[in-house]
């Protein structure tokens, strides 16, 4: 069964900071890998989709790497801001040999706080 | 574009009450998911539709929660009756493709409920 953590559960840093988000995951078959951010009373947002091929994306400030042997992945964020506060979550979309669904599996997340 | 809509934002209700929520997927997006975000934990899938058929609904809890998706659009999801545990957010989300490998979802902005 596929699990999905994220450390650290909640971060607090200074503006300007770079940081490092953690994701791994227990099942190494997944199809792809995706980073969404959260904002409260919002849904979900989509940051960074990495395939399962891939090694990393980058958009702007935000770069996700993959390492599928070793079931992780981490999301680094340049030079922070206070827009950047909010849940960051990481996905897995299990690899399904059938076709059929497009499930994700979730982590907890991690709530990210930038003072300024 | 218009995004994900979603109704009531807000509902409390007392348990063994019945409940109802109501989603708008975006348009011509043909595959349609229901999450339920406890707080403090990811989202994790309840159903999801292709077109009006579905294609996954092995973490429904079918003797108390049901889901539609008339003509391949809108989708309820109903509770009945609620229990304590049902207090979280609901998130729908919509695709345009099932299976593509760069395919994301776009989540709606949720309905927080809370049952006492």
């Amino acid at each position: 069964k596929q699990e999905v953590t994220q450390i650290p559960a909640a971060l607090s840093v200074p503006e300007g900071e770079n940081l490092v988000l953690n994701c791994s995951f227990t099942d190494s078959a997944i199809y792809n890998l995706q980073w969404f951010r959260q904002d409260p009373g919002k849904g979900l947002t989509s940051l960074l989709l990495i395939q399962s091929s891939q090694r990393e994306q980058t958009s702007g400030r935000l770069n996700a790497s993959l390492d599928k042997s070793s079931g992780r992945s981490t999301l680094y964020i340049a030079a922070s801001q206070p827009g950047d506060s909010a849940t960051y979550l990481c996905a897995v979309r299990p690899w399904d040999y059938g076709g059929a669904t497009n499930k994700l599996i979730f982590g907890t997340g991690t709530l990210l706080a930038v003072q300024p | 574009e218009a995004g994900v809509a979603q109704s009531p934002r807000y509902k409390i209700i007392e348990k063994r009450q019945s409940v109802a929520f109501w989603c708008n997927p975006i348009s011509g997006h043909a595959t349609l998911y229901w999450y339920q975000q406890i707080l403090g934990q990811g989202p994790k899938l309840l159903i999801q539709f292709q077109n009006n058929g579905v294609v996954d609904d092995s973490q429904l809890p079918k003797d108390r929660f049901s889901a539609e998706r008339l003509k391949g659009v809108d989708s309820t999801l109903k509770i009945q009756p609620a229990k304590l545990e049902d207090s979280a957010v609901y998130l729908c989300a919509s695709s345009l493709v099932l299976a593509g490998a760069q395919e994301t979802q776009y989540f709606g902005p949720g309905t927080r409920l809370l049952v006492l």
